[in-house]
């Protein structure tokens, strides 16, 4: 079976610029969460979606945002790329909203210059 | 606040050797820790959770100890190998499947 998968997996954007990061979750997951990893530190939440609604988010500013469409799989979006936003971007899917077991797919790297 | 922290960032033990992992958490009302591995380049992988009811669950070579009277969980790895090398991370559920990360130890397996 397939693992979460998620694409691109290398992004280079310039300051400004908007990205769009996606995520497939296993089959038959309804949850999807996003993390922000910086190199060097452990992932920091960013969002939680299950079925299609925000169930938890982070504490990140409005430029992030994210969406789960009707197949569960998920988009996050980044307005204004700040340099600070470069990172290891993982996508974690789970059955259940809650106290469920995470999956975390291989990650976009993305840079910013 | 929000703490889930691990004792040492990084961690030398010899081929064959049992490692020991150790992590601290602050919130006596935690009920869910998860570890997981993560190998340069990849995403965090699973080893094994374990929830608040429990002291001790067994895996495969793996095993977790929780302590709820010091706020202390552990990562035992039985007989380590090359394989094992990586970061690794404990994490507390939070609840809305929010992760709270450690900072993570980098084991390292001498030959």
């Amino acid at each position: 079976d397939a693992g979460v998968t998620q694409s691109p997996t290398h992004l280079i954007k310039t300051r400004g610029q908007h990205v769009t990061l996606r995520c497939s979750p296993i089959s038959g997951h309804k949850s999807v969460s996003w993390y922000q990893q910086v190199l060097g530190q452990g992932p920091q939440f960013i969002f939680q979606y299950y079925e299609k609604e925000e169930r938890g988010r982070g504490n990140f500013p409005d430029r992030f945002s994210a969406r789960q469409f009707p197949n569960y799989s998920s988009e996050l979006n980044v307005n204004a790329l700040l340099l600070g936003d470069s990172a290891l971007y993982l996508c974690a899917s789970s059955l259940v909203s809650r106290q469920e077991t995470q999956y975390f797919g291989p990650g976009t790297r993305l840079l910013v210059l | 606040g929000e703490s889930v922290g691990l004792h040492l960032p990084t961690l030398s033990v010899q081929e064959g050797d049992n490692s020991i992992i150790n992590c601290a958490y602050s919130n006596s009302a935690s009920d869910y820790f998860i570890w997981y591995k993560q190998e340069s380049g990849k995403g965090p992988q699973f080893i094994i959770d374990i929830r608040s009811n429990m002291d001790k669950r067994q895996g495969q070579r793996v095993t977790v100890l929780l302590n709820k009277t010091v706020k202390h969980l552990s990562l035992q790895i039985a007989a380590t190998q090359p394989g094992d090398s990586a970061v690794y991370f404990c994490a507390e559920n939070k609840g809305a499947q929010k992760l709270v990360f450690g900072q993570g130890t980098r084991l390292t397996i001498n030959p």
